[in-house]
């Protein structure tokens, strides 16, 4: 059974930095993993996808990267800002399953 | 461009009342569908999913149950709530490259 996992739980630094977001997955047979975003009541926002034979994908000032050897992606986010403040998912689909198994999240705080 | 809308976006419902949540998708076709659920300091559960027109699958057990009537229409539904079915309900739906959500519908039984 898949399971995913992310680190840190929570996340809180000054606007302006950069920051590194973790993710594991027990199972490397994936179909592709997606990052998405969270703000508090509110449903999920695709951030970044990565297909499994993929390294990296960039969108503005997010990258996500994808070892899949390894079971791991980082989301890296430069120059933080405010606005960046959510909760932070990440989610991995296996090859032949219809089911998507998240993390628990990384909740960001990013003070002014 | 697709779409995606669920409704209501919020409902207080007494235990033991019916439920009946819907999902509709605009811009694709046939898409697989699916409701997850995500309960307070939880992660998001998979409910149910969908491939086709009737065709629903179910993850769990539980006191819900789900239909599709239309390729781009996915209801959520129960008979009696209980307090247990409180949470955050997603709606998504995804045609073998990611999945999009819904903006959800956040239950509450009292």
């Amino acid at each position: 059974k898949q399971e995913v996992t992310q680190i840190p739980a929570a996340l809180s630094v000054p606007e302006g930095e950069n920051l590194v977001l973790n993710c594991s997955f027990t199972d490397s047979a994936i179909y592709n993993l997606q990052w998405f975003r969270q703000d508090p009541g509110k449903g999920l926002t695709s951030l970044l996808l990565i297909q499994s034979s993929q390294r990296e994908q960039t969108s503005g000032r997010l990258n996500a990267s994808l070892d899949k050897s390894s079971g791991r992606s980082t989301l890296y986010i430069a120059a933080s800002q405010p606005g960046d403040s959510a909760t932070y998912l990440c989610a991995v689909s296996g090859a032949g399953s219809y089911q998507l198994t998240f993390g628990k999240g990384t909740k960001l705080s990013v003070i002014p | 461009s697709q779409t995606i809308h669920q409704w209501p976006a919020t409902l207080v419902q007494p235990v033991g009342s019916p439920l009946s949540l819907e999902c509709t998708v605009e811009g694709t076709s046939n898409p697989n569908l699916y409701w997850y659920r995500q309960a307070a300091g939880r992660g998001l559960q998979l409910l149910f999913y969908s491939v086709g027109i009737g065709q629903i699958s179910s993850e769990v057990p539980q006191n819900l149950s789900a239909s599709r009537p239309q390729d781009r229409q996915f209801i959520l539904s129960s008979k009696k709530l209980l307090l247990s079915d409180s949470g955050f309900y997603l709606c998504a739906w995804s045609a073998g490259y990611g999945y999009t959500f819904g903006s959800g519908t956040r239950l509450t039984v009292v």
